[in-house]
């Protein structure tokens, strides 16, 4: 099946840093990403969509200018968290749809950030 | 807009007991329904999906789900649980009819298995 991965799986960082964190679909191209966010014991919450070669869209309450998504190709997409605080401390997850079929959407193994 | 309620965020049973997680969804298109299961710190595993085909969905580790449009509901069971299977469970709507669009989850359930 396809795949998507994510790098890194974990990091940890110090509160006013900035941490990339990079999705790619390794075996389909994807016009499409999707990022969500898991706290600890809590469900999955899309935070944006990731669009190849135009804006991301952002969901409401997800603040554009500190978590900064780049699609430079049809295969990778980026989430930047800026000046990380221990708040954003979260699991994050992307996705993305691949065309044909029934677009099922298929999960990165998620990155695991904590902000010290 | 499109949402899932899954019914009991703990559900415990014996090892060989039957399983029943309970999905029930609200959608204004055709639903496309997705089960999930997601062990501690690991990312989603697809279990079994609904695409408007059969009602019965079969999936991987005897799972299966059956779509009734009636109840809005989309049950997860397995007849007979393992101690491999304690793991958290989200059920999952596409948020809109464009295969484009992202997944709606659910709340989870934290399946325990007692032996």
């Amino acid at each position: 099946g396809a795949v998507v991965s994510q790098h890194p799986s974990w990091v940890i960082c110090k509160s006013g840093t900035s941490v990339k964190i990079e999705c790619r679909s390794l075996d389909f191209q994807a016009t499409t990403m999707f990022w969500y966010r898991q706290f600890p014991k809590q469900s999955l919450m899309l935070m944006a969509t990731s669009n190849e070669g135009s804006k991301a869209t952002y969901e409401q309450g997800v603040e554009k200018d500190k978590f900064l998504i780049n699609h430079a190709s049809l295969t990778l997409s980026t989430l930047t968290v800026t000046s990380a605080h221990p708040e954003d401390s979260s699991f994050y997850i992307c996705s993305a749809p691949r065309a044909g079929g029934h677009y099922e959407q298929y999960f990165g193994p998620g990155t695991r950030l904590t902000v010290t | 807009a499109q949402s899932v309620t899954q019914l009991g965020s703990h559900v415990s049973v014996s090892e060989g007991a039957l399983v029943l997680l309970r999905c029930n969804y609200s959608s204004s298109v055709p639903p496309y329904l997705f089960w999930y299961v997601q062990y501690p710190n690991q990312g989603l595993q697809l279990l079994l999906k609904y695409t408007s085909a059969a009602t019965l969905v079969k999936g991987i580790n005897g799972f299966e789900a059956e779509f009734k449009k009636s109840e809005t509901s989309f049950h997860l069971t397995k007849p007979s649980a393992h101690m491999s299977d304690a793991a958290e469970y989200f059920c999952a709507v596409r948020g809109g009819l464009s295969g484009n669009t992202p997944l709606v989850f659910g709340k989870g359930t934290r399946l325990s298995v007692i032996a």
